[in-house]
């Protein structure tokens, strides 16, 4: 079984196309992020939700929107895509929410090349 | 504001021990977490140390200096199979912090 599973693994569109990204995690975790990892391998993180609330949004540009219809998946929806949107994008998921969640578990990735 | 350093690259061989520091400033601290990520796979979670000392866990431990803002990764009896790369990632208010990563490369 799977434990965060993320969808498509590989994405390859054009600039100003809107795409989506899917996760679903079966560990029971209460919290999802988002994280951005580019071609230096940085990681950072993006958005974070707790029971499908939203609990942080590092400054991403309002392009990108995440959704939880419920705790167990966390969407991200990006519109107009720009060549610097090219990245690895990893879905992850922890207990708790003040922890900080030191213990997450992520998704494979999802590679996003825009052209 | 947060920020991490390690090294970029560690180089060793089969069978020997390499450390990985982590050097943090950071205006909330909870704990330090240490994650491997291979070549085109996931970060997966390693070992956390919330307070000072030595955290042992198989071959891989972590230690933990709070006072100095330091940390560090040791890893033991190295395998061809720990070539990857390593990040530390300070815990904070409801989120992880993660460094720029040590790439280690071991050969026979």
């Amino acid at each position: 079984d799977t434990a965060v599973s993320q969808t498509p693994k590989y994405l390859v569109t054009q600039m100003g196309n809107d795409k989506s990204i899917k996760c679903e995690q079966n560990l029971g975790h209460d919290t999802m992020y988002w994280y951005k990892q580019d071609s230096k391998k940085f990681l950072k993180i993006m958005f974070s939700y707790n029971n499908k609330e939203l609990i942080i949004n590092e400054t991403v540009p309002n392009r990108f929107s995440p959704k939880s219809p419920d705790k167990a998946h966390l969407n991200l929806h990006i519109n107009s895509l720009e060549l610097g949107d090219s990245a690895v994008y990893f879905c992850a998921s922890s207990r708790g929410r003040t922890s900080g969640g030191y213990e997450q578990y992520f998704g494979p990735g999802t590679r996003l090349t825009v052209t | 504001g947060q920020s991490l350093e390690q090294p970029s690259e560690v180089t060793a061989v089969e069978g020997a021990i390499v450390q990985i520091n982590c050097t943090y400033q950071t205006s909330g601290f909870y704990g330090l977490s240490w994650y491997q990520q291979h070549d085109g796979g996931a970060p997966t979670f390693l070992s956390y140390n919330a307070l000072d000392g030595l955290e042992e866990t198989g071959r891989f431990s972590s230690f933990l200096s709070r006072s100095d803002s330091y940390g560090y990764l040791l890893l033991q009896e190295l395998q061809m199979k720990d070539s990857a790369s390593y990040f530390c990632a300070v815990r904070g208010f409801q989120k992880l912090v993660f460094g720029t990563g040590t790439r280690l490369l071991v050969s026979p």
